[in-house]
C-alpha cells in the first residue's frame, strides 16, 4: 500500500530563517505531488504541483520554492521566511491524471516568529 | 465568484439528527468530485467520491447534481465522533488541479 511521509510535524522557526520541508512517498511510481498551505481558520491553498521529476509548476507567486530531485521527493523551501509564511503544510499525492483523488501527508505545523 | 463555495458554518446538531451540506462549483465542465473529512489539527482524508447516479456509504449520502451546480452530503444518525470539517472538492473541465471548498464544520453535540 502506498503511504506518504512528511517531516518535521512542527517547527518553530524565526523571521528571516531559511526553511526545508520534505515528503516522501511510498509504494506507487511517478505520482504527481502537491504542496498546500493551510493558514489558520482558513482553506486550502495550492502551492506548487509536480507532475515528474523536475517539473514544477508555481500556483502562487512568493517566497516559497519547490523541488523534485527524485520521482517520489517533493520538498518544500525558503531562503527568508516571513510572519506570514506560517502555517500548515501539507503534501499530497496522487495518480494517473491529476483529477484524480489526492492522498495528503501528516503535515508540517509551522510557527514563524 | 468563488470557484467552490461551501457554507462555512458552524452546523450544531445534536447526536442523531440528520445534517445536509451543500457544495456549490462554478465550472460547468468540471468531471471530479469529493468529500473530504479534516479534523482539527490534521490532514484532510476522503471520505467519499461522488458519482453522477449519487452514492451511499453507511450514513454517509452524497449526491451531484450538474444542472445546478451542486453536490451534498447528507449525513444521517450523527454521531459525536463525525464533529469535523468537510471539505468540497472539484476537478476537471480544464483545470487540472483540484479545487477545494474552505470547507463545512460540523460540531455533534450530546
Amino acid at each position: 500500500s502506498q503511504t506518504i511521509h512528511q517531516w518535521p510535524a512542527t517547527l518553530v522557526q524565526p523571521v528571516g530563517s531559511p526553511l526545508s520541508l520534505e515528503c516522501t512517498v511510498e509504494g506507487t511510481s511517478n505520482p504527481n505531488l502537491y504542496w498546500y498551505r493551510q493558514a489558520a481558520g482558513r482553506g486550502l491553498q495550492l502551492l506548487f504541483y509536480s507532475v515528474g521529476i523536475g517539473q514544477i509548476s508555481s500556483e502562487v507567486p512568493q517566497n516559497l520554492s519547490a523541488s523534485r530531485p527524485q520521482d517520489r521527493q517533493f520538498i518544500l523551501s525558503s531562503k527568508k521566511l516571513l510572519l506570514s509564511d506560517s502555517g500548515f503544510y501539507l503534501c499530497a499525492w496522487n495518480s494517473g491524471s491529476t483529477i484524480e483523488t489526492q492522498y495528503f501527508g501528516p503535515g508540517t505545523r509551522l510557527l514563524v516568529l | 465568484r468563488k470557484e467552490v463555495e461551501q457554507d462555512p458554518g458552524p452546523f450544531n446538531v445534536p447526536e442523531g439528527a440528520t445534517v445536509a451540506f451543500n457544495c456549490t462549483y462554478s465550472n460547468s465542465a468540471s468531471q471530479s468530485f469529493f468529500w473530504y473529512r479534516q479534523d482539527c489539527r490534521k490532514e484532510p482524508k476522503l471520505l467519499m467520491s461522488v458519482y453522477s447516479s449519487g452514492n451511499e456509504d453507511g450514513r454517509f449520502t452524497a449526491q451531484l447534481n450538474r444542472a445546478s451546480q451542486y453536490i451534498s452530503l447528507l449525513i444521517r444518525d450523527s454521531k459525536l465522533s463525525d464533529s469535523a470539517t468537510y471539505l468540497c472538492v472539484v476537478a476537471g473541465g480544464g483545470s487540472y488541479i483540484p479545487t477545494f471548498g474552505r470547507g463545512t464544520s460540523l460540531i455533534v453535540h450530546p
